[in-house]
């Protein structure tokens, strides 16, 4: 079945250090691929996605690129802020045009210090 | 629109009793998910439904957990003679059917079970 397997963690850094998450993932056909992240007393909020192969998901600086070639979806950042401190998830669903069940990595806890 | 709304927001109760949950998705949205996460993991997949159809059921739903979705809108789920192991934050999300509608999947707060 599908998996998805992300960086152990915790990872703590300074303010403005550069932010790699690896996320690799296993599924059959052309998935597409998420990451989610979770703020301390709040619920999960898409970060980005990407739908097909060599694809770049952006947002609030953060991007990922849609490997299929190495079954990846690495998450950066040039430059952190202590607000960027939360779980980050790494995530797939089913390939094709409908949505399906979300299959997630098992987490990422992101500490950043000033 | 209010997102996805998940009641109550915390749960506790005794081992043996049954509880229920209610999610009320996004008006637009006629796919609608369970998943459980405990911490420290990602969340697991339940099940879904498109419309009031349940699509799929993980092995991990048990026959004491069943959902609902009767008119296609909101969603109960109940978990009869709860146990220790069910403590978990349960997750609600919604999304449309066709993946080409931007933003994917929308997640409400959760419920947080405790068995004690």
């Amino acid at each position: 079945g599908d998996s998805v397997t992300q960086m152990e963690g915790p990872v703590t850094l300074s303010e403005e250090a550069f932010l790699t998450i690896n996320c690799t993932y296993t599924a059959t056909g052309y998935p597409s691929l998420f990451w989610y992240v979770q703020y301390p007393g709040e619920g999960l909020q898409l970060l980005l996605k990407a739908t097909k192969a060599d694809d770049k998901g952006s947002n609030k600086g953060f991007e990922a690129t849609y490997r299929k070639e190495t079954t990846s979806f690495h998450l950066e950042k040039g430059s952190v802020q202590v607000s960027d401190s939360a779980v980050y998830f790494c995530a797939l669903s089913p390939g094709g045009t409908s949505y399906g069940k979300l299959t997630f990595g098992q987490g990422t806890i992101l500490t950043v210090h000033p | 629109d209010t997102g996805v709304s998940q009641n109550p927001r915390h749960k506790i109760t005794k081992r043996g009793q049954n509880v229920t949950f209610r999610c009320d998705p996004i008006s637009e949205h006629n796919r609608l998910y369970w998943y459980r996460q405990t911490l420290g993991q990602g969340p697991e997949f339940l099940t879904y439904f498109q419309n009031e159809a349940q699509l799929e059921k993980s092995r991990l739903l048990s026959d004491r957990f069943s959902a609902e979705r009767p008119k296609g809108s909101f969603s109960t789920l109940e978990i009869q003679r709860t146990e220790q192991g069910d403590s978990a934050m349960y997750l609600c999300a919604s999304s449309t059917r066709w993946n080409r509608v931007l933003g994917g999947y929308t997640f409400g707060s959760g419920t947080r079970l405790t068995v004690v």
